[in-house]
């Protein structure tokens, strides 16, 4: 079992919608987790940065955290054409563990 | 602006030769990462640097090598020995090397041996 298992997609949805994207992991000692997100042909860049469980929200972009299922989800509300990207989440257990990176979900947003 | 430029976009070589890629920062970060980028693979570390003069292997170091002689400056020597080089090779930096210190990548260099 891979450590971080996420969906590649590629997922397609109209502009305005709510794009829901999600992890799963199998490392109960991750407690730090990120979304990057990647446009094609460029490097990834930080989206949200979280600690533990919870929700956390800047703009239209929320970030939620179930350590209990071991689970994290990004949420993107009024999605906009500008969204179509690879998505990755990545998680740490802290110190100086390295991180673990998903394999990315394509995003297209249709306008 | 601060920022990590890699050299060049992109890179073509024939089988046999060395090829080095370019990483320079400006950030003033401690830290400094290679990782590769295959389809369908996600991003996996090949080598990564905590300070200068100082580096250390990470899961698929075979065929490569670093230095890291200049805080700003981390290049990634492909040698002749990797099996499998053609990838995008992203670098990345960060203020430590710990979780709280998110990592900044560059655009990448997409290399191709034929």
């Amino acid at each position: 079992q891979k450590e971080v298992e996420q969906d590649p997609g590629p997922l397609s949805v109209p502009e305005g919608a709510i794009v829901s994207l999600n992890c799963t992991y199998s490392n109960s000692a991750f407690q730090y987790f990120m979304w990057y997100r990647q446009y094609s042909r460029k490097g990834p860049e930080l989206l949200m940065y979280t600690y533990s469980s919870g929700n956390k929200e800047d703009g239209r972009f929320t970030a939620q955290v179930d350590k209990s299922s071991k689970y994290i989800s990004l949420f993107i509300r009024d999605s906009q054409p500008s969204d179509s990207a690879t998505y990755l989440c990545a998680m740490s257990a802290g110190g100086n563990n390295r991180l673990a990176f998903g394999k990315g979900n394509q995003v297209v947003v249709i306008p | 602006d601060g920022g990590i430029t890699q050299s060049p976009k992109y890179l073509f070589r024939k089988e046999g030769q060395n090829v080095t890629l370019s990483c320079e920062q400006n950030l003033n970060h401690d830290a400094m990462y290679w990782y590769r980028q295959d389809p369908g693979q996600g991003l996996r570390l090949i080598y990564y640097s905590q300070i200068v003069n100082d580096f250390q292997k990470g899961d698929i170091a075979e065929g490569y090598s670093v230095s890291r002689e200049k805080k700003e400056s981390f290049p990634l020597t492909v040698t002749s020995a990797q099996k499998n080089p053609t990838a995008f090779y992203l670098c990345a930096s960060s203020m430590g090397y710990s979780y709280n210190s998110p990592l900044h990548f560059g655009n990448g260099t997409r290399l191709t041996v034929t």
